[in-house]
């Protein structure tokens, strides 16, 4: 399999809920990413990981944890979210961060 | 500081027209500029990138952007609309400063293509 794979596609929780997406790139890369679109705004950067190492956080809220065991692998665990939070959640890789970006298909998250 | 500005949330062109979409940024130092597509239900994908050199730079699917410096500007054309390029279209502003960067997404101009 290559490029950017996420799962699930689609997932619905509650608000209760404690869920986690995964991402994993085939493609050999050092850096990825987790970003948040919302309808009629613009994508939003949500946590950078380079080499392993989260480099950037933009202030997102605390109930979103992310995790990346290696350079392949990036989680973001989900709990006690807002109906706010629904959203496309979309990962993405580089081979270094100044790089362009592949995105994967994004996870559709609905909070209840 | 940096932004980026998509003018228009919505275009519509008939098929076989020029497609015009329109990006300017604010950036202190020169930027990477990026145009990415997203189909529905899919993620983004690259259409082209403009890091350094030629100013006119050529992507995939017939796409092209040119930077324009003066008018802090990189708009994304292509000739003759087809169909298959309805979707969303995203510019991006990747800028780097020592070891500071920041990536910034416009807010995207979904392109409907009329038969």
């Amino acid at each position: 399999e290559t490029g950017v794979t996420q799962t699930p596609r689609h997932l619905v929780m509650g608000m209760t809920n404690k869920k986690s997406l995964k991402c994993e790139q085939h493609l050999g890369h050092n850096a990825m990413y987790w970003y948040k679109q919302s309808a009629k705004k613009p994508l939003e950067l949500m946590f950078v990981y380079s080499l392993e190492e989260r480099v950037e956080n933009n202030s997102v809220p605390s109930r979103f944890s992310p995790e990346c065991p290696n350079s392949s692998h990036l989680f973001l665990h989900l709990h006690t979210l807002q109906p706010e939070d629904s959203a496309l959640y979309l990962c993405a890789s580089s081979q270094d961060v100044f790089n362009e970006q592949f995105f994967g298909p994004g996870t559709r998250l609905t909070v209840l | 500081a940096q932004s980026v500005t998509q003018l228009g949330s919505h275009v519509s062109v008939s098929e076989g027209a020029l497609v015009l979409l329109r990006c300017n940024y604010s950036s202190s130092v020169p930027p990477y500029l990026f145009w990415y597509v997203q189909y529905p239900n899919q993620g983004l994908q690259l259409l082209l990138k403009y890091t350094t050199g030629a100013t006119l730079v050529k992507g995939i699917n017939g796409f092209e952007a040119e930077f324009k410096k003066s008018e802090t500007s990189f708009h994304l054309t292509k000739p003759s609309a087809h169909m298959s390029d309805a979707a969303e279209y995203f510019c991006a502003v990747f800028l780097h400063e020592g070891d500071d960067y920041k990536l910034s997404f416009g807010a995207g101009t979904t392109v409907t293509v009329r038969a």
